[in-house]
Protein backbone atom coordinates (compact mmCIF):
# COMPACT_ATOMS: atom_id res chain seq x y z
CA UNK A 1 0.00 0.00 0.00
CA UNK A 2 1.46 3.50 -0.88
CA UNK A 3 2.54 5.53 1.38
CA UNK A 4 3.58 9.24 1.63
CA UNK A 5 6.00 11.12 3.82
CA UNK A 6 7.17 14.42 4.56
CA UNK A 7 9.85 15.68 5.88
CA UNK A 8 10.21 18.14 7.76
CA UNK A 9 7.13 18.05 9.56
CA UNK A 10 7.81 22.12 10.06
CA UNK A 11 10.59 24.97 9.15
CA UNK A 12 11.30 27.63 9.76
CA UNK A 13 13.40 30.19 7.87
CA UNK A 14 14.55 34.00 7.64
CA UNK A 15 13.74 36.06 4.51
CA UNK A 16 15.93 35.17 1.45
CA UNK A 17 16.55 31.35 2.26
CA UNK A 18 16.82 28.92 -0.42
CA UNK A 19 14.77 25.85 0.97
CA UNK A 20 14.49 21.98 0.17
CA UNK A 21 11.72 19.88 1.32
CA UNK A 22 11.66 16.52 0.90
CA UNK A 23 8.69 13.91 0.12
CA UNK A 24 9.23 10.19 -0.20
CA UNK A 25 6.68 7.49 -1.47
CA UNK A 26 7.18 3.66 -0.65
CA UNK A 27 5.96 2.19 -4.20
CA UNK A 28 7.72 3.53 -7.19
CA UNK A 29 5.25 2.71 -9.84
CA UNK A 30 3.38 5.99 -9.78
CA UNK A 31 1.12 7.75 -12.37
CA UNK A 32 2.33 11.52 -11.30
CA UNK A 33 3.59 13.59 -8.02
CA UNK A 34 1.61 16.48 -7.44
CA UNK A 35 2.70 19.56 -5.05
CA UNK A 36 0.25 21.60 -3.06
CA UNK A 37 -0.18 24.82 -1.21
CA UNK A 38 -2.36 25.14 1.52
CA UNK A 39 -2.77 28.27 3.62
CA UNK A 40 -4.42 28.33 6.86
CA UNK A 41 -8.43 27.51 6.74
CA UNK A 42 -8.33 27.72 3.00
CA UNK A 43 -8.17 24.70 -0.07
CA UNK A 44 -5.81 23.16 -2.05
CA UNK A 45 -4.03 25.40 -4.70
CA UNK A 46 -1.83 23.08 -6.78
CA UNK A 47 1.94 24.27 -7.64
CA UNK A 48 3.30 21.69 -9.55
CA UNK A 49 2.88 18.81 -11.55
CA UNK A 50 5.67 15.85 -12.12
CA UNK A 51 4.23 13.01 -14.81
CA UNK A 52 6.10 9.97 -13.75
CA UNK A 53 8.42 10.41 -17.18
CA UNK A 54 9.31 13.69 -16.07
CA UNK A 55 12.27 14.88 -13.60
CA UNK A 56 11.34 18.25 -12.95
CA UNK A 57 9.48 21.24 -13.03
CA UNK A 58 9.69 24.25 -12.63
CA UNK A 59 7.57 27.40 -11.79
CA UNK A 60 8.69 30.73 -11.11
CA UNK A 61 10.59 30.03 -7.63
CA UNK A 62 9.59 26.88 -7.02
CA UNK A 63 11.52 23.65 -8.58
CA UNK A 64 10.37 20.31 -8.25
CA UNK A 65 12.34 16.98 -8.84
CA UNK A 66 11.42 13.46 -9.32
CA UNK A 67 13.41 10.54 -8.83
CA UNK A 68 11.11 7.28 -9.09
CA UNK A 69 13.57 4.75 -8.62
CA UNK A 70 14.43 6.10 -5.14
CA UNK A 71 10.66 7.26 -4.28
CA UNK A 72 11.36 10.34 -3.26
CA UNK A 73 10.73 13.66 -4.86
CA UNK A 74 11.84 17.50 -3.64
CA UNK A 75 10.54 20.70 -3.65
CA UNK A 76 12.74 24.00 -3.93
CA UNK A 77 11.89 27.29 -2.92
CA UNK A 78 14.63 29.86 -4.09
CA UNK A 79 14.73 33.23 -2.28
CA UNK A 80 11.86 32.09 0.18
CA UNK A 81 9.23 35.16 0.82
CA UNK A 82 6.77 35.82 4.35
CA UNK A 83 4.13 35.27 1.60
CA UNK A 84 5.28 31.54 1.50
CA UNK A 85 4.29 30.69 4.63
CA UNK A 86 2.07 27.72 4.49
CA UNK A 87 1.76 24.21 4.60
CA UNK A 88 3.15 22.15 1.21
CA UNK A 89 1.26 19.24 0.52
CA UNK A 90 2.92 16.51 -1.33
CA UNK A 91 0.60 13.79 -2.72
CA UNK A 92 0.95 10.50 -5.57
CA UNK A 93 -1.52 8.75 -7.91
CA UNK A 94 -0.75 5.33 -8.33
CA UNK A 95 -2.55 5.00 -11.64
CA UNK A 96 -4.90 7.37 -13.50
CA UNK A 97 -7.92 8.44 -11.52
CA UNK A 98 -7.17 6.11 -8.91
CA UNK A 99 -6.79 9.40 -5.70
CA UNK A 100 -4.01 11.07 -4.78
CA UNK A 101 -2.43 9.85 -1.68
CA UNK A 102 -1.12 12.59 0.27
CA UNK A 103 1.98 13.11 2.78
CA UNK A 104 1.45 15.03 6.47
CA UNK A 105 2.54 18.08 5.09
CA UNK A 106 5.33 20.47 5.75
CA UNK A 107 4.45 23.49 7.90
CA UNK A 108 6.58 26.51 6.40
CA UNK A 109 7.23 29.57 8.32
CA UNK A 110 8.93 32.23 6.91
CA UNK A 111 9.46 35.60 9.18
CA UNK A 112 10.77 38.95 7.58
CA UNK B 1 -16.05 31.08 -13.42
CA UNK B 2 -14.94 28.64 -10.31
CA UNK B 3 -13.36 25.51 -11.23
CA UNK B 4 -14.54 23.07 -8.31
CA UNK B 5 -17.09 24.99 -6.01
CA UNK B 6 -18.92 23.34 -3.00
CA UNK B 7 -21.51 24.84 -0.76
CA UNK B 8 -22.02 24.94 1.50
CA UNK B 9 -18.59 26.57 3.18
CA UNK B 10 -19.86 25.93 6.69
CA UNK B 11 -21.93 23.87 8.00
CA UNK B 12 -22.75 23.09 11.75
CA UNK B 13 -25.53 20.65 12.83
CA UNK B 14 -26.88 18.82 15.75
CA UNK B 15 -25.74 15.25 16.30
CA UNK B 16 -27.64 12.86 14.59
CA UNK B 17 -28.97 15.11 12.11
CA UNK B 18 -28.51 14.46 8.02
CA UNK B 19 -27.05 16.58 6.02
CA UNK B 20 -25.24 17.10 2.21
CA UNK B 21 -22.46 18.65 0.91
CA UNK B 22 -22.33 19.34 -3.01
CA UNK B 23 -19.82 19.28 -5.53
CA UNK B 24 -19.84 20.73 -8.99
CA UNK B 25 -16.80 21.17 -11.45
CA UNK B 26 -16.97 22.86 -14.81
CA UNK B 27 -13.55 21.43 -16.07
CA UNK B 28 -15.11 18.63 -17.86
CA UNK B 29 -13.39 16.07 -15.85
CA UNK B 30 -13.60 12.70 -16.01
CA UNK B 31 -13.41 11.93 -12.38
CA UNK B 32 -14.40 13.27 -9.08
CA UNK B 33 -13.64 12.62 -5.55
CA UNK B 34 -14.34 13.19 -1.54
CA UNK B 35 -11.42 13.73 0.74
CA UNK B 36 -11.57 14.18 4.25
CA UNK B 37 -9.35 16.73 6.49
CA UNK B 38 -9.12 15.27 9.82
CA UNK B 39 -7.77 17.82 12.75
CA UNK B 40 -4.28 16.86 12.46
CA UNK B 41 -4.73 18.19 8.56
CA UNK B 42 -4.15 14.79 7.26
CA UNK B 43 -6.24 14.14 3.71
CA UNK B 44 -7.64 10.87 2.98
CA UNK B 45 -9.53 9.93 0.11
CA UNK B 46 -13.14 8.68 0.97
CA UNK B 47 -14.91 8.12 -2.62
CA UNK B 48 -14.50 8.57 -6.07
CA UNK B 49 -16.58 8.90 -9.09
CA UNK B 50 -15.47 8.00 -12.64
CA UNK B 51 -18.52 9.86 -15.15
CA UNK B 52 -21.16 8.35 -12.40
CA UNK B 53 -19.55 4.82 -11.74
CA UNK B 54 -18.52 4.78 -8.25
CA UNK B 55 -14.71 3.48 -8.77
CA UNK B 56 -13.33 4.13 -4.98
CA UNK B 57 -14.93 3.27 -1.69
CA UNK B 58 -12.47 3.79 0.87
CA UNK B 59 -13.22 2.28 4.68
CA UNK B 60 -16.02 4.62 5.37
CA UNK B 61 -18.94 4.39 7.39
CA UNK B 62 -21.99 3.58 5.54
CA UNK B 63 -24.01 6.72 6.94
CA UNK B 64 -21.57 8.15 4.01
CA UNK B 65 -23.48 8.33 0.40
CA UNK B 66 -22.16 9.81 -2.11
CA UNK B 67 -24.50 10.75 -4.94
CA UNK B 68 -23.42 11.53 -8.80
CA UNK B 69 -25.99 13.01 -10.68
CA UNK B 70 -23.89 13.71 -13.79
CA UNK B 71 -20.05 13.60 -14.34
CA UNK B 72 -20.06 17.11 -13.57
CA UNK B 73 -21.80 16.94 -9.94
CA UNK B 74 -21.01 14.68 -6.89
CA UNK B 75 -22.75 15.44 -3.76
CA UNK B 76 -21.97 13.77 -0.34
CA UNK B 77 -24.75 12.73 1.97
CA UNK B 78 -24.19 11.82 5.87
CA UNK B 79 -26.56 10.04 7.73
CA UNK B 80 -26.84 9.96 11.75
CA UNK B 81 -23.87 12.38 12.24
CA UNK B 82 -21.52 12.02 15.21
CA UNK B 83 -19.09 14.40 16.95
CA UNK B 84 -16.11 12.31 15.07
CA UNK B 85 -17.32 13.67 11.51
CA UNK B 86 -16.25 17.10 12.15
CA UNK B 87 -13.77 18.14 9.92
CA UNK B 88 -12.87 19.69 6.29
CA UNK B 89 -14.28 17.85 3.34
CA UNK B 90 -12.84 18.81 0.07
CA UNK B 91 -14.27 17.97 -3.13
CA UNK B 92 -11.69 17.15 -6.26
CA UNK B 93 -11.83 16.40 -9.98
CA UNK B 94 -8.76 14.91 -12.09
CA UNK B 95 -9.15 14.74 -16.18
CA UNK B 96 -8.16 11.47 -18.12
CA UNK B 97 -4.83 12.28 -18.97
CA UNK B 98 -1.59 12.31 -16.55
CA UNK B 99 -0.53 16.34 -17.70
CA UNK B 100 -2.96 18.25 -16.10
CA UNK B 101 -3.26 17.03 -12.22
CA UNK B 102 -5.90 17.40 -9.48
CA UNK B 103 -7.97 20.26 -8.84
CA UNK B 104 -9.41 21.17 -5.70
CA UNK B 105 -12.76 23.13 -4.21
CA UNK B 106 -12.28 25.47 -1.32
CA UNK B 107 -13.55 23.03 1.57
CA UNK B 108 -16.63 22.64 3.72
CA UNK B 109 -15.64 22.88 7.10
CA UNK B 110 -18.49 20.49 8.65
CA UNK B 111 -18.89 20.93 12.84
CA UNK B 112 -21.06 18.62 14.36
CA UNK B 113 -22.20 19.67 18.03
Amino acid sequence: KQEVTQIPAALSVPEGENLVLNCSFTDSAIYNLQWFRQDPGKGLTSLLLIQSSQREQTSGRLNASLDKSSGRSTLYIAASQPGDSATYLCAVENQAGTALIFGKGTTLSVSS
Amino acid sequence: DTAVSQTPKYLVTQMGNDKSIKCEQNLGHDTMYWYKQDSKKFLKIMFSYNNKELIINETVPNRFSPKSPDKAHLNLHINSLELGDSAVYFCASSPRGAEYGYTFGSGTRLTVV
